[in-house]
């Protein structure tokens, strides 16, 4: 079946600090992955997504790239702030359908 | 303007109550979801509707019951509450199905059963 891997958390960073954030995926054909993150106390916000393979989605200095061969859609900033601290959750939708898979979530602390 | 509102945001309730959970889009979007996220965070889907048609339907207890009155409304009723039903709830609209299309997701309704 379809399926999102992520990396287990917490994650705690200092601020400016480098950031990746693995997930796998494993599901038939040519699924729709994208990157949600959930601030605390609110609901989802789609923070950037990718349709095909090697298509590379940004937003907010966050970026993940679509790597097929790998099945791999890692999040990744250069530089990260306090502000970013939240749930991460990686997701995939098949080709035609219409519900998502995701992830079980990574939470992202992030101190001055 | 909020895009998917959800009432109410915080319910309490004992065991064996009957609850709803509203949900409304001013999207203008034809497909609405409900999603269950646990005390750990793990999200998952519970049901679709398309067109006030139920499209998905995840293996869910019967105790639960969506109902989508127009294309901007799902609700989502609950029958004999129990402990393993505390969870908050979120409810996704988009803009139709097989393709990419953008899930707005609600605030979330945080449900406790005691």
């Amino acid at each position: 079946g379809n399926s999102v891997t992520q990396m287990e958390g917490p994650v705690t960073l200092s601020e400016e600090a480098f950031l990746t954030i693995n997930c796998t995926y494993t599901a038939t054909g040519y699924p729709s992955l994208f990157w949600y993150v959930q601030y605390p106390g609110e609901g989802l916000q789609l923070l950037l997504k990718a349709t095909k393979a090697d298509d590379k989605g940004s937003n907010k200095g966050f970026e993940a790239t679509y790597r097929k061969e790998t099945t791999s859609f890692h999040l990744e900033k250069g530089s990260v702030q306090v502000s970013d601290s939240a749930v991460y959750f990686c997701a995939l939708r098949r080709e035609g359908a219409q519900k998502l898979v995701f992830g079980q979530g990574t939470r992202l602390t992030i101190n001055p | 303007d909020t895009a998917v509102s959800q009432t109410p945001k915080y319910l309490v309730t004992q065991m064996g109550n009957d609850k709803s959970i509203k949900c409304e889009q001013n999207l203008g979007h034809d497909t609405m979801y409900w999603y269950k996220q646990d005390s750990k965070k793990f999200l998952k889907i519970m049901f679709s509707y398309n067109n006030k048609e139920l499209i998905i339907n995840e293996t869910v207890p019967n105790r639960f019951s969506p109902k989508s009155p127009d294309k901007a409304h799902l609700n989502l009723h609950i029958n004999s509450l129990e402990l393993g039903d505390s969870a908050v709830y979120f409810c996704a609209s988009s803009q139709g199905s097989g393709a990419p299309y953008e899930q707005y997701f609600g605030p979330g309704t945080r449900l406790t059963v005691t």
